[in-house]
């Protein structure tokens, strides 16, 4: 199992435009997420999915869009991007997040550094 | 507001030391708490935690978490060089399906 991939790696950007944030899972996981990561702030979630084609805004949705066609896929668009949004961008997973349930154990992607001018 | 504080935000010790890293919280529906270590790139996994005053243990790592207090303290002995790292507790909110996680705790070990 490749676990959670993210890409690209690194991004740099002008403010203004837009671009999407790719991650994947082949854990058949049911639960993905998004969250940014500034320094002093921990992480913040951004937006989140508990299964193919239902989605939910987390603590900071503004800025950020997401769509889930698929249970491997969980794409992040920015759709103008402003410095604001200059972070480190993680993408997880986990079997399930569900009241009832408890927490599995959440993988975390590699991240994605966000830079814009 | 859901809010997780963890103290102190840094600290340095040196190799051997024994340190204790703070987690408080205030979450509506808590579920459960889980802590993170943070090195370079992606968070991993250390322990999650439901009940009040169970020791969870892995190595030289312990946690413990109190639900009348509500706060979780993350143990290491014996530090190592390779325990530096960033670590990170959340709360789990029950029914809201997600987590709020602290600013995290920068700890250096210096040989």
């Amino acid at each position: 199992n490749a676990g959670v991939t993210q890409t690209p790696k690194f991004q740099v950007l002008k403010t203004g435009q837009s671009m999407t944030l790719q991650c994947a899972q082949d854990m058949n996981h049911e639960y993905m997420s998004w969250y940014r990561q500034d320094p002093g702030m921990g992480l913040r979630l951004i937006h989140y999915s508990v299964g193919a084609g239902i989605t939910d805004q987390g603590e900071v949705p503004n800025g950020y869009n997401v769509s889930r066609s698929t249970t491997e896929d969980f794409p992040l668009r920015l759709l103008s991007a402003a410095p604001s949004q200059t972070s480190v961008y993680f993408c997880a997973s986990s079997q399930h997040l569900l009241a009832g349930r408890h927490t599995d154990t959440q993988y975390f992607g590699p991240g994605t550094r966000l830079t814009v001018l | 507001e859901d809010k997780v504080v963890q103290s102190p935000l840094s600290l340095v010790v040196h190799e051997g030391d024994t340190v204790t890293l703070n987690c408080s919280y205030e979450v509506t529906n808590f579920r459960s708490l889980l802590w993170y270590k943070q090195e370079k790139k992606a968070p991993t996994f250390l322990f999650m935690l439901t009940s009040s005053g169970i020791e969870k243990k892995s190595g030289r790592l312990s946690s413990i978490l109190d639900k009348k207090e509500l706060f979780s303290i993350l143990n290491i002995t014996a530090t190592q060089t390779g325990d530096s790292a960033v670590y990170l507790c959340a709360g789990e909110i029950q029914g809201a399906q997600k987590l709020v996680f602290g600013q995290g705790t920068r700890l250096t070990i210096n040989p």
